[in-house]
């Protein structure tokens, strides 16, 4: 079955206990992706990754970092999360076509709900 | 980069009503506009997208219209249904070039 898959679903930690969430898609899609939400915001893009070793920042890449040494797995790593890093994450990848043309269309992780006491 | 406004930010209707949910985008070049609805507790999910060679596209109660000079695109939904209720976010890009940016979603409530 075509999925994108995160784990954990849910994960209380503490403030600055470092912590890693994996998402791997296994569609063969180049590009991967990593929103926050949070209400009243919508979705937030952290990062994002066209291909493998190639990452740029989203629009809230402030305390988060990723790396795509293989192009199913995008994981996302807080060094030393803080409280206002707790929210719902989702991951997200999308295919090019055969063109090379990105296809924006993207599919969703199940989320990852991270609380930060 | 681009900025997409979505409003309302909550809407409720009666069953069998329309709902509209309106977003405004901010770059010109952007050409893809897709409409994802996220269920309570779910992920997003595409539900009806359209490009900018067109105005319109209608998939069963469901339909988006782009107007490319005014900078803003809509989504229909006909006769609603209490299923219906959900966040719905619009989003625009460049297709190709540039990531998806989302509005700030619609919470939408459909009374039975």
């Amino acid at each position: 079955e075509a999925q994108v898959t995160q784990n954990p679903r849910y994960l209380i930690t503490v403030t600055g206990k470092k912590l890693t969430v994996t998402c791997s898609q296994n569609m063969n899609h180049e590009y991967m992706s990593w929103y926050r939400q949070d209400p009243g915001l919508g979705l937030r893009q952290i990062y994002y990754s066209m291909n493998v070793e190639v990452t740029d920042k989203g629009d809230v890449p402030e305390g988060y970092k990723v790396s795509r040494k293989e192009k199913r797995n995008f994981p996302l790593i807080l060094e030393s999360p803080s409280p206002n890093q707790t929210s719902l994450y989702f991951c997200a990848s999308s295919p090019r076509s055969p063109s090379g043309v990105l296809k924006n269309i993207q599919y969703f992780g199940a989320g990852t709900r991270l609380s930060v006491l | 980069g681009e900025n997409v406004e979505q409003h309302p930010s909550t809407l409720s209707v009666q069953e069998g009503d329309s709902a509209v949910i309106k977003c405004t985008y901010s770059d010109s070049a952007s050409n893809y506009f897709p409409w994802y609805k996220q269920e309570l507790g779910k992920r997003p999910q595409l539900i009806i997208d359209i490009r900018s060679n067109v105005g319109e596209k209608k998939d069963q109660r469901i339909a988006v219209t782009l107007n490319k000079t005014a900078k803003h695109f809509s989504l229909h939904i006909t006769e609603t249904q209490p299923e219906d209720s959900a966040v719905y976010f619009c989003a625009a890009c460049h297709s190709g070039n540039t990531p998806l940016v989302f509005g700030k979603g619609t919470r939408l409530s459909v009374i039975a």
